[in-house]
């Protein structure tokens, strides 16, 4: 079955520096796009970034352009979100998710790992 | 940027009771929308890819229709498990935004 497991938050000091990780089983990763959403305390979604299966491409909200970078390894069967000048307003849950290969939906979601930016 | 409002923001329904939800988009996003049910300390869960699919294992009861602007969510025969919030997405151009989401509550 599918299995989307991510790791590495926890808590940063404004400023600092995060690598997320998010660990994929049980469907071909190198086959399918990838996304990362997030989620402050008690808000909605946020989408945050896009990255293409050979990661070719990618894309990314103008809340993190320039300060988040997205990857991938394909041989690992991982996603990684490397976040750098971390703000307060960056804490959130951040989810990875699959981009199905029709209509591009999100059809697979991790559990989300929290990310709390404070001093 | 395409915006997605989602109305109404809260709603609380019986069971066995029809639901219609509702997202419109500020520019026409053809059939590019999905809705995703999340309930409390839980991910999201694909509900409708395509304005209108079913996404596998989802209960018939729930059904989507739109395209362009006019999006609806429906739920016939509400059952107290569908108590959750509901966001639609566009996918029609990128950042693939979210509604605000509408937080259904069951009498």
């Amino acid at each position: 079955q599918v299995q989307l497991v991510e790791s590495g938050g926890g808590l940063v000091k404004p400023g600092g520096s995060l690598r997320l990780s998010c660990a994929a089983s049980g469907f071909t990763f190198s086959d399918y796009y990838m996304s990362w959403i997030r989620q402050a305390p008690g808000k909605g979604l946020e989408w945050v970034s896009y990255i293409s299966s050979s990661s070719s491409y990618t894309n990314y909200a103008d809340s993190v352009k320039g300060r988040f970078t997205i990857s991938r390894d394909n041989a690992k069967n991982s996603l990684y979100l490397q976040m750098n000048s971390l703000r307060a307003e960056d804490t959130a849950v951040y989810y990875c998710a699959r981009v199905a290969m029709v209509q591009s939906s999100l059809d697979y979601w991790g559990q989300g790992t929290l990310v709390t930016v404070s001093s | 940027d395409i915006q997605l409002t989602q109305s109404p923001s809260f709603l609380s329904a019986s069971v066995g009771e029809r639901v219609t939800l509702s997202c419109r988009a500020s520019h026409d996003i053809h059939t590019y929308l999905a809705w995703y049910q999340q309930k409390p300390g839980e991910a999201p869960r694909l509900l409708i890819y395509g304005a209108s699919s079913l996404q596998g294992a989802v209960p018939s009861r729930f059904s989507g229709s739109g395209s362009g602007t006019e999006f609806t969510l429906t739920i016939t025969s509400l059952q107290p498990e569908d108590s959750a919030t509901y966001y639609c997405q566009q996918f029609s151009s990128f950042p693939n935004t979210f509604g605000q989401g509408t937080k259904l509550d069951i009498k």
